[in-house]
């Protein structure tokens, strides 16, 4: 398997307080990605980053921001959380973009 | 925009096959199949890139028609397994991938 872990695995949260997820991966792998997962809609790419400091935006990007300060971890931030926010939030990582990627456990985020 | 599967959901008997299929409205760069298990993270089973290369398991077989911006995973011999729900994720261009909404499988001994 590959080492990817993400903290933390649960989490509830009251409607405006910012919230961060953490990503881990040991693989030193170049792309990392976050999705949300929700009944009907499948994974949504939230944010992606290609190295260090470089992120780009996703298709659901609004109200979430991103960071990667070190190859290994990848932060998500809800800066004042939302009740559409409730969510299963999975990290993901591949060596390039469009190789096969390999998922974390995910975060079961509950906005109250 | 999001690829559509089908169908939504499929039951087998050990041993019986099945089809699940994704198709997209734009030309694609590439198809990724993934598999996940109820309360756990999706797991890679193949991707099918535009002029023919494949990656994936062995056990698995897919197909991609790019002219009809399609593409199907194939399923033989279904073992217990293979229960979960599997997801077609599509590339329009190396810097955009959909996922669909998924096909739930169900094997019953």
């Amino acid at each position: 398997d590959a080492g990817i872990t993400q903290s933390p695995r649960h989490k509830v949260t009251e409607t405006g307080t910012p919230v961060t997820l953490r990503c881990h991966q040991t693989e030193n792998h170049r792309y990392m990605y976050w999705y949300r997962q929700d009944p009907g809609h499948g994974l949504r790419l939230i944010h992606y980053s290609y190295g260090v400091k470089d992120t780009d935006k996703g298709e659901v990007s609004d109200g979430y921001s991103v960071s990667r300060s070190k190859t290994e971890d990848f932060l998500l931030t809800l800066e004042s959380a939302t009740s559409s926010q409730t969510s299963v939030y999975f990290c993901a990582i591949s060596v390039d973009r469009g190789d096969e990627q390999y998922f974390g456990p995910g975060t079961r985020l509950t906005v109250t | 925009q999001q690829p559509v599967q089908s169908p939504q959901a499929v039951i087998l008997r050990e041993g019986e096959d099945a089809v699940i299929n994704c198709s997209s409205s734009k030309a694609l760069y590439s198809v990724h199949w993934y598999r996940q298990k109820h309360g756990e993270a999706p797991v890679f089973l193949m991707i099918l890139l535009k002029g023919g290369e494949q990656k994936g398991h062995d056990k698995i077989s897919a197909s991609f028609n790019e002219k009809k911006q399609q593409s199907s995973l194939y399923l033989t011999a279904s073992q217990l397994s293979y229960s979960g729900t599997y997801f077609c994720g599509t590339e329009i261009s190396r810097n955009d991938m959909r996922f669909g909404a998924g096909t739930r499988l169900t094997v019953k001994p």
